[in-house]
């Protein structure tokens, strides 16, 4: 599976968009983006994923380049509770979930 | 909402004892697995089931672990004879399909003391 990079920690005010990203430069054609999340030790939550297209739910939008060499998730409006690990995962179809260290993103009132 | 459900959510051990480690996972889900989380490290991908047997498994799942699916519900995880080393939390994971998204458990904390 294609490793991924992502920044060790950020900061977002409650109530903005917190924009999370991921570099995945040596992605193949048939991997997919992952995101997860795990708040403070709990399992992992599954975000969203895609393959090509920017993909959006009722948690998150998923904004892949157009190489989809890198993708960004986005948390439309922030909350305190958003206060966890992100992690950007690139996987096939048939492949495990390998977990890199992640993005701590810190929600501030 | 269908979840995964994980006992215990804690468990504290001697080092040399056997612990179960049990799972439900959602019901129309076909594939299921166990992941482990030392404190303050990575997840890590222990082994993957399906059809009662296993798919995968990492290097950490040598011969003191096995899993199993006594029946249609549980899908279990037996550590034989812990290692102080096995101390971390435990998560279950089930999917359909394997190529879809692999949903999450709890948790259980195992302490090996």
């Amino acid at each position: 599976d294609a490793k991924t990079t992502q920044p060790t920690s950020m900061d977002c005010a409650e109530g903005r968009a917190a924009n999370l990203p991921c570099n995945h430069s040596t992605i193949s054609g048939n991997e997919y983006v992952y995101w997860y999340r795990q708040i403070h030790s709990q399992g992992p939550q599954y975000i969203i994923h895609g393959l090509k297209n920017n993909e959006t739910n009722e948690m998150a939008s998923l904004i892949i380049t157009e190489d989809r060499k890198s993708s960004t998730l986005i948390l439309p409006h922030a909350t305190l509770r958003d206060t966890a690990v992100y992690y950007c995962i690139v996987r096939t179809g048939y492949s495990t979930l390998t977990f890199g260290k992640g993005t701590m993103l810190l929600v501030s009132p | 909402e269908p979840e995964v459900t994980q006992t215990p959510s804690h468990q504290v051990t001697q080092m040399g004892q056997e612990v179960i480690l049990r799972c439900v996972p959602i019901s129309n889900h076909l594939y299921f697995y166990w992941y482990r989380q030392i404190l303050g490290q990575k997840v890590e991908f222990l082994v993957s089931f399906y059809n009662n047997e296993i798919s995968e498994k990492s290097e950490i799942f040598d011969d003191q672990f096995s899993v199993e699916r006594p029946d249609g519900s549980n899908f279990t995880l037996k550590i034989r004879s812990t290692k102080l080393e096995d101390s971390a939390m435990y998560f279950c994971a089930s999917s359909r399909p394997t190529q879809e998204t692999q949903y999450f458990g709890p948790g259980t904390r195992l302490l090996v003391l």
